[in-house]
């Protein structure tokens, strides 16, 4: 089983609709979770952390943590065609020394 | 202000031959980590540091040999590279866990090509 496991996509949206991203994770000790998105030849950016259950807003994304069901979410509403990247979920595990990556979801929003 | 640069951002290089990759950050964080990012873009981590101390080390090849002066620098030293060798490897920082701050940012990345 994968550490960290997204749907690869790829994920197609119209501009303007409401894009949902998934991911669950194994290590029930994990305690952080985050959301980075990836341009094209270009390096992962932060785009939200969630420490707590429940969700977390800021802008046009939310993200969405269930530690009982070890499953982290991401929300982009009102899509744009400039949020079309590859979005990768991460967890630091247990120790708190290595944040692992799933294998991240393709989104296109189409313009 | 670049928080976390590496050098070079890319390199070629031959079958066998040894290279180096530096990084730095000027964020002040306690931990420092090599990743790999196959053609695949699965990224995967390779080692962790936090003070200049090994953490985690992902059954690296021996190739492979990590070295932090101080906490702020983590260079990565591959000898006798390989074909297999060739992906995009980002350096990241990170606060340490005691902080709460626990978010990774990443350098933007040295593409290796090994030919």
């Amino acid at each position: 089983q994968k550490e960290v496991e997204q749907n690869s996509g790829p994920l197609s949206v119209p501009e303007g609709a409401i894009a949902s991203l998934n991911c669950t994770y194994s290590d029930r000790g994990s305690q952080s979770f985050f959301w980075y998105r990836q341009y094209s030849g270009k390096s992962p950016e932060l785009i939200m952390s969630i420490y707590s259950n429940g969700d977390k807003e800021d802008g046009r994304f939310t993200a969405q943590l269930n530690k009982a069901s070890q499953y982290v979410s991401l929300l982009i509403r009102d899509s744009q065609p400039s949020d079309s990247a590859t979005y990768l979920c991460a967890a630091l595990n247990t120790g708190g020394f290595k944040t692992i990556f799933g294998a991240g979801t393709r989104l296109f929003v189409k313009a | 202000d670049t928080a976390v640069s590496q050098t070079p951002k890319y390199l070629v290089t031959q079958m066998g031959n040894d290279k180096s990759i530096k990084c730095e950050q000027n964020l002040g964080h306690d931990t420092m980590y090599w990743y790999k990012q196959d053609s695949k873009k699965f990224l995967k981590i390779m080692f962790s540091y936090n003070n200049k101390e090994l953490i985690i080390n992902e059954t690296v090849p021996n190739r492979f040999s990590p070295k932090s002066p101080d906490k702020a620098h983590l260079n990565l030293h591959i000898n006798s590279l390989e074909l297999g060798d060739s992906a995009v490897y980002f350096c990241a920082s990170s606060q340490d866990r005691v902080s709460g701050n626990t978010e990774a940012f990443f350098g933007q990345g040295t593409r290796l090509t090994v030919v």
